[in-house]
Parts: structure tokens; C-alpha cells; sequence
């Protein structure tokens, strides 16, 4: 079946450094992707999304770019702050029946210091 | 105002109790969803329904019984409560045809 794997936490990093994390899936066809977010104590927001091969998702400075040669989806954001702490989860959304539902990866959190 | 809103927040119980968590979104959606999130933070989806059916069921034990009065609302009843129900259960929806998901702000259950 359909997976995602996602580049194993936690990441930390200092305030302004480069963030890079990995997510690569396996899929038949070719579903749509997505970075959800979820902060300390919070529910999953929707960070990104791309829905076809070459999209580029962006938000809140966080890029990622749908490669289908490659299947990744890797989260990349070029200055992070403290406040970007979070786990991030990286998800394909396949569709049974044609009703979506979302396949998460593991997760990957994201320590950032000043 | 909130999209999706669950109730209650935090729930301790004891082993072998019934419990229930609501869900209720104001996004017009038609398909809503219950997802479980474990002690290592993996996320899987449990059930979803469109528009009062049920459309999704991922191999949940029978203790767990989604219902859906409307489509507006979707309730997670659970039987028998066991220490491996600890989670934290996310409701979330979406419209049908699209492929964005709204989640609530999760219900952390905790089974003594």
C-alpha cells in the first residue's frame, strides 16, 4: 500500500539556520502531498500542499517541490525561528473509493534555539 | 469561531469504561474523519464518514463506534476502554471532491 517516510527527529537547529526535512512516499498513481504542522499542545494545521508533479507548496517561508523522479517531498525553509518549533508531518492523500484519506509519515520534530 | 471543535480536550478514564468524543465542524463539509494519533506521534486514520455514511473503516477494533447524527457531526464512542487506547484522537474534515483536511484540536484520552 501507499507510505510516506519521513527523515527521523528530532532535528534542532539554531535561530536563522537552514532547515531541511526529508519525506519520500510510495504511491501508485500519483496523489497529492502535503506538510501538516503541529505546535506544542495543538492540534495539525496545514502547513503546504502540491497536487501534481513539479508543484511547488509555500507558506510561512516553508517550501517544498513535488518530485515525482525522485517521490520527495522534502520540507526546506531558509531561516527558522524559535517559533517554528513543532512536529512536522509529511502525508500523501490517496483516494479508496474516490474518498480521500491521509497517509501520515512518522513525524519529525523540530527543536529550534536562539 | 472554531472550524472543527471536539470535546472533551483531556479525558482520563479508567480501563474498562465507556467513553464518547464528539465532534462538530461549521465548515459545511460532507466527510469527516476520526484519526489516532499514538504515544510516538504516528497519525492513522480510523474511520470516515460522508454525509452520515460510512465510508472508510481501517480495521478499528468493534469497541470503537463511530455515529453520525448529521454531517455537521461526528461522535466516537468507545467500549471497554483498554490501556492501548491512550492517544490522542483527531477529528477532522473536509469537502467532498477536495483534497484538503481540517482537523480539530484533538482529544487526548488516557486510559489508568
Amino acid at each position: 500500500g501507499n507510505s510516506v517516510t519521513q527523515m527521523e527527529g528530532p532535528v534542532t537547529l539554531s535561530e536563522e539556520a537552514f532547515l531541511t526535512i526529508n519525506c519520500t512516499y510510495t504511491a501508485t498513481g500519483y496523489p497529492s502531498l502535503f506538510w501538516y504542522v503541529q505546535y506544542p499542545g495543538e492540534g495539525l494545521q496545514l502547513l503546504l500542499k502540491a497536487t501534481k508533479a513539479d508543484d511547488k507548496g509555500s507558506n510561512k517561508g516553508f517550501e517544498a517541490t513535488y518530485r515525482k523522479e525522485t517521490t520527495s517531498f522534502h520540507l526546506e525553509k531558509g531561516s527558522v525561528q524559535v517559533s517554528d518549533s513543532a512536529v512536522y508531518f509529511c502525508a500523501l492523500s490517496e483516494s479508496p473509493g474516490g474518498y480521500n484519506k491521509l497517509i501520515f509519515g512518522a513525524g519529525t520534530r523540530l527543536a529550534v534555539h536562539p | 469561531d472554531t472550524a472543527v471543535s471536539q470535546t472533551p480536550k483531556y479525558l482520563v478514564t479508567q480501563m474498562g469504561n465507556d467513553k464518547s468524543i464528539k465532534c462538530e465542524q461549521n465548515l459545511g463539509h460532507d466527510t469527516m474523519y476520526w484519526y489516532k494519533q499514538d504515544s510516538k506521534k504516528f497519525l492513522k486514520i480510523m474511520f470516515s464518514y460522508n454525509n452520515k455514511e460510512l465510508i472508510i473503516n481501517e480495521t478499528v477494533p468493534n469497541r470503537f463506534s463511530p455515529k453520525s447524527p448529521d454531517k455537521a457531526h461526528l461522535n466516537l464512542h468507545i467500549n471497554s476502554l483498554e490501556l492501548g487506547d491512550s492517544a490522542v484522537y483527531f477529528c477532522a474534515s473536509s469537502q467532498e471532491g477536495s483534497i484538503e483536511a481540517f482537523f480539530g484540536q484533538g482529544t487526548r484520552l488516557t486510559v489508568v
